[in-house]
């Protein structure tokens, strides 16, 4: 059970877009439209941000946005602003089992 | 909405047990799986297990298998994760989840 591969870090300026890669193989991410994206602040519990690829929860704000090429995901954030500093894990279903990526730390700055 | 409230952690030595629980409200618990997640001091995310709405089908991680059994008890609304045989690699911060929404987590040390 390989975790999922993200960038250990990414950086932009408020205003601006940043995207977040995710890769997976054909028995993960590329076999299933079942991508999770979730935002973790310091010491909070991990937050739903993006579901099913492309779903946002309510209440998440429309500057977050998902989608899917093959065996990669990857999660925009436009229009930067501090408080998206966290860091950002995608998870994938596979085979009955959940599979995380290594997490990405976004720097606002 | 829903809520979901983690318990059991602690200091525990190496080889010893361990019982987490997640006691949920505010969604019908029976209809949905449940997982356990956990994070390690400094680091990210792994997926530990899950059980199907009605208990019916359990997964493990490699990491954890015939260690770890996940379990429900859906007249309570609780959710379970009996540890056995502890290491010090299961050292974390154990989240339960369902359907996007995670608890607060509950910390288990393994020291001696």
């Amino acid at each position: 059970q390989s975790a999922l591969t993200q960038p250990a870090s990414v950086s932009g300026s408020p205003g601006q877009s940043i995207t977040i890669s995710c890769t997976g193989t054909s028995s993960d991410i590329g076999g299933y439209d079942f991508v999770s994206w979730y935002q973790q602040h310091p010491g909070k519990a991990p937050k739903l941000m993006i579901y099913e690829v492309t779903n946002r929860p309510s209440g998440v704000s429309n500057r977050f946005s998902g989608s899917k090429s093959g065996n990669t995901a990857s999660l925009t954030i436009s229009g930067l602003q501090a408080e998206d500093e966290a860091d950002y894990y995608c998870s994938s279903y596979t085979s009955n089992r959940g599979v995380f990526g290594g997490g990405t730390k976004l720097t606002v700055l | 909405q829903v809520h979901l409230v983690e318990s059991g952690g602690g200091v525990v030595q190496p080889g010893r047990s361990l019982r987490l629980s997640c006691a949920a409200s505010g969604f019908t618990f029976s209809s949905y799986g449940m997982h356990w997640v956990r994070q390690a001091p400094g680091k990210g995310l792994e997926w530990v297990a899950v059980i199907w709405y009605d208990g019916s089908n359990k997964y493990y991680a490699d990491s954890v298998k015939g260690r770890f059994t996940i379990s429900r008890d859906n007249s309570k609304n609780t959710l379970f994760l009996h540890m056995d045989s502890l290491r010090a690699e299961d050292t974390a911060v154990y989240y339960c989840a369902s359907q996007g929404h995670w608890g607060q987590g509950t910390l288990v040390t393994v020291s001696s």
